[in-house]
């Protein structure tokens, strides 16, 4: 089975750092990826790392480590937008496809 | 590339009622995954297709749901006799499977079910 946990509910202020968390524990490990969701609205992809280390997006990164089952996502110069849930998701080969383990989401909301 | 597309956005059904989501992935993309997500929970794996193949199901995937995808591009999602706890937003994805970026994976924008 698939065991994944990132905070519930973070804060942070404007213009700031954030850095979300995630713990992961996993057979089959293919990737893992970074979603944000906006209340009412589907996931919207934000980051996928395969092998260990940080990528850079933008104001987004991610990192992985896989021998420690952990990633991060971080969150530079937030806006007042950036307020969502960020879900990490475990990447499992099946089928020739990947299935995605969803945590339950972090909830992060931005303040002046 | 017009994104994944579903359809309706919203549906209200009376208990027992049979409902029918469609989606349409990003074209050219024969990978297509069906996902459910309740309030406050991420999106839990339903079912995928490679092309018209259902090659994995849930064992959240009860006999009253049943997805096709018949000719290896648009899919259905089938409820029969709908419960309140299907109440839920389905959410429909695919991926390309083509190198370099073919194990991402992109939402629709999902389709609300609420079962009165």
């Amino acid at each position: 089975g698939q065991n994944i946990d990132q905070p519930t509910e973070m804060t942070a202020t404007e213009g700031a750092i954030v850095q979300i968390n995630c713990t992961y524990q996993t057979s089959g490990f293919n990737g893992l990826f970074w979603y944000q969701q906006h209340a009412g609205e589907a996931p919207t992809f934000l980051s996928y790392n395969v092998l260990d280390g940080l990528e850079e997006k933008g104001r987004f990164s991610s990192f992985l480590s896989r021998s420690k089952g952990y990633s991060y996502l971080l969150l530079k110069e937030l806006q007042m937008k950036d307020s969502a849930s960020y879900l990490c998701a475990v990447s499992k080969v099946t089928g020739g496809g990947n299935k995605l383990t969803f945590g339950t989401g972090t909830q992060l909301k931005v303040e002046l | 590339d017009t994104g994944v597309s579903q359809d309706p956005r919203h549906k209200i059904t009376k208990r027992g009622q049979n409902v029918t989501f469609r989606c349409d992935p990003i074209s050219e993309h024969n990978r297509l995954y069906w996902y459910r997500q309740t309030l406050g929970q991420g999106p839990e794996f339903l079912t995928y297709f490679q092309n018209e193949a259902q090659l994995e199901k849930s064992r959240l995937l009860s006999d009253r749901f049943s997805a096709e995808r018949p000719k290896g591009s648009f899919s259905t999602l089938e409820i029969q006799r709908t419960e309140q706890g299907d109440s839920a937003m389905y959410l429909c994805a695919s991926s390309s499977g083509q190198a370099p970026s073919g194990n991402t994976i992109y939402f629709g924008e999902g389709s609300w079910l609420t079962v009165v």
